[in-house]
């Protein structure tokens, strides 16, 4: 398996533009989970999905954030208006409850912007 | 009080030392403990979990005290290739709320 897939890797935008980060889960895994690691705050869950329906999305931080799961293979992590407080690195992870309860992150998505 | 929290860093020590990291939750539902290591710029990956009568795996012991609320990592000999930051993870039930502590960053001199 290729493990979880982010995309893109890097991203530079400014301020007031949309950005839409993805997602493909190790296929099999039905949890999905977006989190955001900063040097200040460390790794904050921002929503997590199980069977594609949204559980937890206490750890979003506004309604700039929004998160879709159509199917079992895709996730989007979208801001509407980006600020530059939004500079971090997102992460996706994926685990399946038949295994041993572990997460394995996607190489992140870092985003910066200006 | 974060629910997780861990020893600050950094780290320094020599090749071959022993080194140990410690790490508290204030949640005592919880019910699953891992240990994860991230290097630098990369994503979090799974070190050992632990298990309530503690667990070994290779160079690496891991502790944890359910009374005391506390979880424990020891890295014997360690390398230069240990060096990253430590991240301890509690999950409060058998669901998914996984809670990630700050993490300790370790730094292994030659």
């Amino acid at each position: 398996d290729a493990g979880v897939i982010q995309s893109p890797r890097h991203e530079v935008t400014e301020m007031g533009q949309e950005v839409t980060l993805r997602c493909k889960p190790i296929s099999g895994h039905d949890y999905l989970f977006w989190y955001r690691q900063t040097m200040m705050r460390g790794l904050e869950l921002l929503i997590y999905f199980n069977n594609n329906v949204p559980i937890d999305d206490s750890g979003m931080p506004e309604d700039r954030f929004s998160a879709k799961m159509p199917n079992a293979s895709f996730s989007t992590l979208k801001i509407q208006p980006s600020e530059p407080r939004d500079s971090a690195v997102y992460f996706c992870a994926s685990s399946g409850t038949a295994g041993a309860n572990v997460l394995t992150f996607g190489a992140g998505s870092r985003l910066t912007v200006l | 009080r974060k629910e997780v929290e861990q020893d600050p860093g950094p780290f320094n020590v020599p090749e071959g030392a022993t080194v140990a990291f410690n790490c508290t939750y204030s949640n005592s539902a919880s019910q699953s403990f891992f240990w994860y290591r991230q290097d630098c710029r990369k994503e979090p990956k799974l070190l050992m979990s632990v298990y309530s009568s503690g667990n070994e795996d290779g160079r690496f012991t891991a502790q944890l005290n359910r009374a005391s609320q506390y979880i424990s990592l020891l890295i014997r000999d360690s390398k230069l290739s240990d060096s990253a930051t430590y991240l301890c993870v509690v999950n409060s039930d058998y669901g998914q709320n996984f809670v990630f502590g700050p993490g300790t960053r370790l730094s292994v001199l030659p």
